[in-house]
C-alpha cells in the first residue's frame, strides 16, 4: 500500500503564474487535508476535502487559492497568480475515517516545495 | 480552539543520552494528542498518539510520550538518543476548526540535534 503521494516534489513558478499541486491519498482513504508550512513556522491547516466535496476551507486564503478532490484522480491545490509569499512547503494528508473517530490519525505525503521567483 | 505549545525551538543531546522534547496543550474536554517527526525534505511521519488509557504511550523507533493531565503536558522521550533521531518534531492536538471539522493542529516544531 503506497503512502500519500504528492507531486511534483519541487515546483518553481514566476510571479503571476499558476501553481498546481497534486495529492493522491493512500488507498482506501477518502479524506484529504492540505497544510502549508512556511519557513520557521509550523503546519497551518488550509482545507479538508472528501470526494467531490469541500468540507472545510476555513484555513484557506479567500483569494487565488482553490482545491478540489474529484471522483476520479488526485486532489488538486491550485494557486493562481502566485506571489513570493506563497513560497512554502505544501503537505497533503489523508485518513480513512473522520478524524473525530478516536483511533484515526492522518498520514502525510512528502510535500511539494513551491518557490516563487 | 485547542492548541499546543512547544517551548523549545531546538534541543541538543549527546548520542546515548536520554532525550526529552516538550509539549504543553490547552484543550477543553479530553485531549487527543499526537507526535510526528519530519526528516529533512520529507513529509511528516506519525510517531504515537494519546487518546485514552495509560499515561505512558509507546510509539515508533523507541519513542514514548507521557501524558500528564495536571501539568497539561505531553512530552516526547527516548531513553537513548541516536544521531539518526536528528529531525524536526511536531506535537499536535485534534482540534475543531471554525468550519466544524476535526483536524490536527500543530505546534511550531522542535529541532532535535543529536551529537555523536
Amino acid at each position: 500500500n503506497a503512502g500519500v503521494m504528492q507531486n511534483p516534489r519541487h515546483l518553481v513558478r514566476r510571479r503571476g503564474q499558476e501553481a498546481r499541486l497534486r495529492c493522491s491519498p493512500m488507498k482506501g482513504h477518502s479524506h484529504v487535508y492540505w497544510y502549508r508550512q512556511l519557513p520557521e513556522e509550523g503546519l497551518k491547516f488550509m482545507v479538508y476535502l472528501q470526494k467531490e466535496n469541500i468540507i472545510d476551507e476555513s484555513g484557506m486564503p479567500k483569494e487565488r487559492f482553490s482545491a478540489e478532490f474529484p471522483k476520479e484522480g488526485p486532489s488538486i491545490l491550485r494557486i493562481q497568480q502566485v506571489v513570493r509569499g506563497d513560497s512554502a512547503a505544501y503537505f497533503c494528508a489523508s485518513s480513512p475515517l473522520l478524524l473525530r473517530e478516536r483511533d484515526t490519525e492522518a498520514f502525510f505525503g512528502q510535500g511539494t516545495r513551491l518557490t516563487v521567483v | 480552539a485547542q492548541s499546543v505549545a512547544q517551548p523549545e525551538d531546538q534541543v541538543n543531546v549527546a548520542e546515548g543520552n536520554p532525550l526529552t522534547v516538550k509539549c504543553t496543550y490547552s484543550v477543553s474536554g479530553n485531549p487527543y494528542l499526537f507526535w510526528y517527526v519530519q526528516y529533512p525534505n520529507r513529509g511528516l511521519q506519525f510517531l504515537l498518539k494519546y487518546i485514552t488509557g495509560d499515561n505512558l504511550v509507546k510509539g515508533s523507533y523507541g519513542f514514548e510520550a507521557e501524558f500528564n493531565k495536571s501539568q497539561t503536558s505531553f512530552h516526547l522521550k527516548k531513553p537513548s538518543a541516536l544521531v539518526s533521531d536528528s529531525a524536526l518534531y511536531f506535537c499536535a492536538v485534534r482540534d475543531r476548526t471554525s468550519g466544524g471539522s476535526y483536524i490536527p493542529t500543530f505546534g511550531r516544531g522542535t529541532s532535535l540535534i543529536v551529537h555523536p
